[in-house]
Formats: structure tokens, C-alpha cells, sequence
């Protein structure tokens, strides 16, 4: 039972380039959410997927696109990337909306 | 604007000194708080829901506890692996995002 899986563990862009963050979990979970994590900002939600075949913006959703694949996998793609998309990204998931949130390891982005 | 403030933004104990950290909230009908753990280059890690004033949970040297404007995790004889962020975050019925606050980093000297 690995919980939530994301890959890759770091990486380097140059600015314009585009790549896609992977998330699975195994925990049979209907909500998944893709947060960003910066020094002094906290935890901000970029967007979330409340059930299969959903998704809504976050607080910061700009520059992101995400696809809910299938029940245990939710992407977050930078279509071109800028210096301020470099930050920690973290995958979590949940029963349901209402209940405790479960995060993978994150993702080590710089955008040079 | 729904709001959770977190201090100290740092707290530094000597083994076996136990303390509190706070988190004060602002939310339009509370559904639940949260205390997440973050240990240096990994995910948070859940620690305990709370959903009512009143309410207290506990696990090992930690003991979370909610009023109607705050919530705090009371260290009790901390150890050196207690040494982490910890983060709180609310819920309101309304959304149902998760609101974080900038967590508190606590250090346990042996």
C-alpha cells in the first residue's frame, strides 16, 4: 500500500518548456488535489478533482492544466513554464471532500 | 475571507520541556481543523481532525484540542524526532477547500 505516488522527484525547466506532473494513489479515493508550496506562502490549492471525471480551480490556478485520468491518477501539467511556477508541488488525496487529506512526497520544481 | 494564522512561526524546547502551539482561525461555519506534520523535503503527514469546540484528540506526546477561534497541539516532554512543521489548516461547509496556515517549526534539542 504505497499511498500517494507522484514522479518525477525533481526537476529542471527552462522557461517556456512544458512537462506534466504524474499523482497516483491506492487508497480507492474519490477527491484529488494539486497544491504548491513556497517559502512564506504556505499551502495553496492549484486545482482539485472532487470525484472521477471532475475538476475545479484552486487558489492559484493560472499557468496549469490538470486531467483526472481514471479514480487513482491526476495530473498537473505546465504547458509553458515560468520562473514562478519554481516550487515545491504536492499530490493529495481523500475519501471525500470532507475527509482528512493524504499527501505524496512532492515534486521539486525549477524553472530557470 | 476565510483565515488561519499559526505561532510561533518557530519554537525551539529542550528535550522533556513541554509547550503549546497555537492556531488561531477565522471561517464562515467551521466543518473541520486539521494538523498536519512536515518533516524537511517530504509530504504532510495527517495527524488529526477536530469538529467541534470542545473536542480533544491524542496521540503519544501530542494532544490537539478546539475552541471557537483556536486550536492548539500541546507538546507534552518532546523529543528530539518531534522536531518538525507542523501545520494546521481549516475547512469550511462552504468550498470545502483546505485553508493552510504557514506552520510552526518546532526544533527539540537533546
Amino acid at each position: 500500500n504505497a499511498g500517494v505516488t507522484q514522479t518525477p522527484k525533481f526537476q529542471v525547466l527552462k522557461t517556456g518548456q512544458s512537462m506534466t506532473l504524474q499523482c497516483a494513489q491506492d487508497m480507492n479515493h474519490n477527491s484529488m488535489y494539486w497544491y504548491r508550496q513556497d517559502p512564506g506562502m504556505g499551502l495553496r490549492l492549484i486545482y482539485y478533482s472532487a470525484s472521477e471525471g471532475t475538476t475545479d480551480k484552486g487558489e492559484v490556478p493560472n499557468g496549469y492544466n490538470v486531467s483526472r485520468l481514471n479514480k487513482r491518477e491526476f495530473s498537473l501539467r505546465l504547458e509553458s513554464a515560468a520562473p514562478s511556477q519554481t516550487s515545491v508541488y504536492f499530490c493529495a488525496s481523500s475519501r471525500d471532500r470532507e475527509y482528512e487529506q493524504y499527501f505524496g512526497p512532492g515534486t521539486r520544481l525549477t524553472v530557470t | 475571507e476565510d483565515q488561519v494564522t499559526q505561532s510561533p512561526e518557530a519554537l525551539r524546547l529542550q528535550e522533556g520541556e513541554s509547550s503549546s502551539l497555537n492556531c488561531s482561525y477565522t471561517v464562515s461555519g467551521l466543518r473541520g481543523l486539521f494538523w498536519y506534520r512536515q518533516d524537511p523535503g517530504k509530504g504532510p503527514e495527517f495527524l488529526f481532525t477536530l469538529y467541534s469546540a470542545g473536542e480533544e484528540k491524542e496521540k503519544e506526546r501530542l494532544k490537539a484540542t478546539l475552541t471557537k477561534k483556536e486550536s492548539f497541539l500541546h507538546i507534552t516532554a518532546p523529543k528530539p524526532e518531534d522536531s518538525a512543521t507542523y501545520l494546521c489548516a481549516v475547512q469550511a461547509y462552504q468550498g470545502g477547500k483546505l485553508i493552510f496556515g504557514q506552520g510552526t517549526e518546532l526544533s527539540v534539542k537533546p
